[in-house]
């Protein structure tokens, strides 16, 4: 069966600091990987994907993550957090020859102090 | 450019009734997708239309639960005689294709609270 696990809820960051939003999946076969981060009373919106080729993937606002095949994750990582960032961050996953629907996790909650 | 909108923002109603959500995707985005989040809580899939047919519906919980998509253009999601565990925030997205590789492009939503 497909899953993803967000095992955090909340991650508290001071600004400046570096951030990690953890993701872990278990499907068949190599996934396709995304983030998405949704902001109150808005859209999810696309942060960055892995399909293939380097492990380590950017994306929009600086954000990145690496794809660990043999630990089976897919964290989100940026290396100076802002305040701005504080969201809700969704990691998501789709099955090879299964494109019809992405898999999400719980959400974890970024909070940023200043 | 204009994203993907959703009406109505906002949908309180009471149980036993219907509704209907419309659902607006992005201008030649052939891939259309349903979603339902619950609060606190990733969203969960739906439906998923390509061109005007669904071709995956698997998502829905059952048989008050329906859509359409006449046109290849927008859709809407409906749900007769509404239950209190139907409240949640309905998410549409669409891309351009539904290969796997495509990022979703997703609207704001529709909280729907059924009373």
């Amino acid at each position: 069966a497909q899953s993803v696990a967000q095992p955090e809820d909340q991650v508290n960051v001071a600004e400046g600091n570096p951030l990690t939003v953890k993701c872990t999946y278990s499907v068949s076969g190599n996934p396709y990987l995304f983030w998405y981060v949704q902001y109150p009373n808005r859209g999810l919106q696309f942060l960055l994907k892995y399909i293939t080729g380097d492990n380590l993937v950017k994306g929009s606002y600086g954000f990145e993550a690496e794809f660990n095949k043999s630990q089976t994750s897919f964290h989100l990582k940026k290396p100076s957090a802002l305040v701005s960032d504080s969201a809700l961050y969704f990691c998501a996953v789709r099955e090879p020859g299964n494109f019809n629907k992405f898999y999400f996790g719980s959400g974890t909650k970024l909070n940023v102090k200043p | 450019g204009a994203g993907v909108s959703q009406t109505p923002s906002n949908k309180v109603t009471e149980k036993g009734k219907y509704v209907e959500l419309r659902c607006d995707p992005i201008s030649g985005h052939t891939a259309l997708y349903w979603y339902r989040q619950s609060l606190g809580q990733g969203p969960e899939f739906l439906i998923y239309f390509q061109g005007t047919g669904a071709a995956d519906d698997s998502g829905l919980p059952n048989d008050r639960f329906f859509a359409v998509r006449p046109e290849g253009s927008v859709s809407t999601l409906k749900i007769q005689r509404t239950e209190r565990g139907d409240s949640a925030v309905y998410l549409c997205a669409s891309s351009r294709t539904s290969g796997g590789g495509n990022e979703q492009f997703f609207g704001p939503g529709t909280r729907l609270t059924v009373l």
